[in-house]
């Protein structure tokens, strides 16, 4: 159980366009998922946290604007990076808290490599 | 500030016993995790302690000790498969997790 898809797993596109990636709880309902960025040989950098049905909580630094995160269900969240730059090339990792765990486990998506030219 | 510290690399003997430490200085606390990370994949989930003491999981264990912000993963017979990097996060005080940067195990054979 606990199982959570991003989709896709790899994107290449060109410097302004934007890019949509997914992640899905598979078999739990996730009032609360989590948006993470990493960079090579770097540690994971939080990005957001997005409530279902509630705007996004992004953390210093983050441009809302510019990473949009809608989770219009209790299964899905999207990240949208908009006008996308060389710079925002990196990996997008997606995790969701499953409701009624005695501790806050986050499971992990696979991972979304973006690579923008 | 937060801040968690861990080796950046360490190397060790397929069949042998290493040792990942991690200190933690963060606002609050709420329980630590250790995952494991493969290059270029997600991280997956390893051991969560809260309390002071060891967890053992098979190959792996993990200690932590709140008064002293200090937590180990101690990884018995080491398999090839091991070798990747080991995160250390810890759950503040608003309950997010705080990373550190990992450590990246290196098995020789």
């Amino acid at each position: 159980g606990a199982v959570v898809s991003q989709h896709p797993s790899w994107v290449i596109c060109k410097s302004g366009t934007s890019v949509k990636i997914e992640c899905r709880s598979l078999d739990f309902q996730a009032t609360t998922m989590f948006w993470y960025r990493q960079f090579p040989k770097q540690s994971l950098m939080l990005m957001a946290t997005s409530n279902e049905g509630s705007k996004a909580t992004y953390e210093q630094g983050v441009e809302k604007d510019k990473f949009l995160i809608n989770h219009a269900s209790l299964t899905l969240s999207t990240l949208t990076v908009t006008s996308a730059h060389p710079e925002d090339s990196s990996f997008y990792i997606c995790s969701a808290r499953v409701p009624g765990l005695d501790y806050n486990e986050q499971f992990f998506g696979p991972g979304t490599r973006l690579t923008v030219l | 500030g937060q801040n968690i510290d861990q080796p950046t690399e360490m190397t060790a003997t397929e069949g042998a016993i290493v040792q990942i430490n991690c200190t933690y200085q963060t606002s609050g606390f709420n329980g630590l995790f250790w995952y494991q990370q493969h290059a270029g994949e997600a991280p997956t989930f390893l051991s969560y302690n809260v309390l002071d003491g060891l967890e053992e999981k098979g190959r792996f264990s993990s200690f932590l000790s709140r008064s002293k912000g200090y937590s180990y993963l101690l990884l018995k017979e080491l398999q090839m498969k091991d070798s990747a990097s080991y995160l250390c996060a810890v759950i503040g005080s608003n309950y997010q997790l705080i990373w550190g940067a990992g450590t990246k195990l290196i098995i020789k054979p």
